[in-house]
């Protein structure tokens, strides 16, 4: 069955370097996302992405963060400058439709970034 | 805005226990609820759903009654087994921002043989 895989698994880095979360959307998909969840916390969307374009982003997805889908497979999230708070596992997720009825958002294994 | 608020875990039972998960939420309007749950090393995975008032979403066994008169969405099962040891979420999603879910804090449950 066909699944959205994350890499790395793993992400240690120091406060002020740029981190580049990457994921592999399940191939026919047109619609994805990124979310996090901060240890103990809640899991929160960040951004969501269609045709290139950012179509809607939450309050957390601020100048520091950028998406990008350099290529017909990958979809990526940038931090430019990390910071301590920045610390959570991040979750990638594709989907068939947009505005989409959740039940289409197919979610990976997620990055745990740790921002030393 | 919209938020959901499930119960604190971690919950540990004893393989055939009866299973409730309380999840409360705060919404406008009608919101469609989720139950999603993560197994160890995987990803987050759709266990069940309901669109509307009084609608009843159900999967492996699990149940969960959208009551919009408490604003709840519990999640149920009569038996539970090792295999359902993963963490749970419930989420929403609201028409006027379909896109995006909102989810809880999420509970781990573990079950002893």
């Amino acid at each position: 069955e066909p699944e959205v895989t994350q890499t790395p698994s793993h992400q240690v880095t120091q406060m002020g370097q740029e981190v580049i979360l990457r994921c592999v959307p399940i191939s026919n998909h047109l619609y994805f996302y990124w979310y996090r969840q901060i240890l103990g916390q809640k899991v929160e969307f960040l951004v969501s992405f269609y045709n290139n374009e950012i179509s809607e982003k939450s309050e957390i997805f601020d100048d520091q963060f950028s998406v990008e889908r350099p290529d017909g497979s990958n979809f990526t999230l940038k931090i430019r400058s990390t910071k301590l708070e920045d610390s959570a596992m991040y979750f990638c997720a594709s989907g068939t439709s947009g505005g989409a009825a959740p039940d289409t958002q197919y979610f990976g294994p997620g990055t745990r970034l740790t921002v030393l | 805005g919209d938020s959901v608020t499930q119960m604190e875990g971690p919950v540990t039972l004893s393989e055939e226990a009866f299973l409730t998960i309380n999840c409360t939420y705060t919404a406008t309007g009608y919101p469609s609820l989720f139950w999603y749950v993560q197994y160890p090393g995987e990803g987050l995975q759709l266990l069940l759903k309901a669109t509307k008032a009084d609608d009843k979403g159900s999967n492996k066994g699990f149940e969960a009654t959208y009551r919009k008169e408490t604003t709840s969405f519990h999640l149920e099962k009569g038996s539970v087994q090792v295999s359902d040891s993963a963490v749970y979420f419930c989420a929403l999603s609201h028409p006027s921002s379909a896109s995006k879910i909102i989810f809880g804090s999420g509970t781990r449950l573990s079950i002893r043989p």
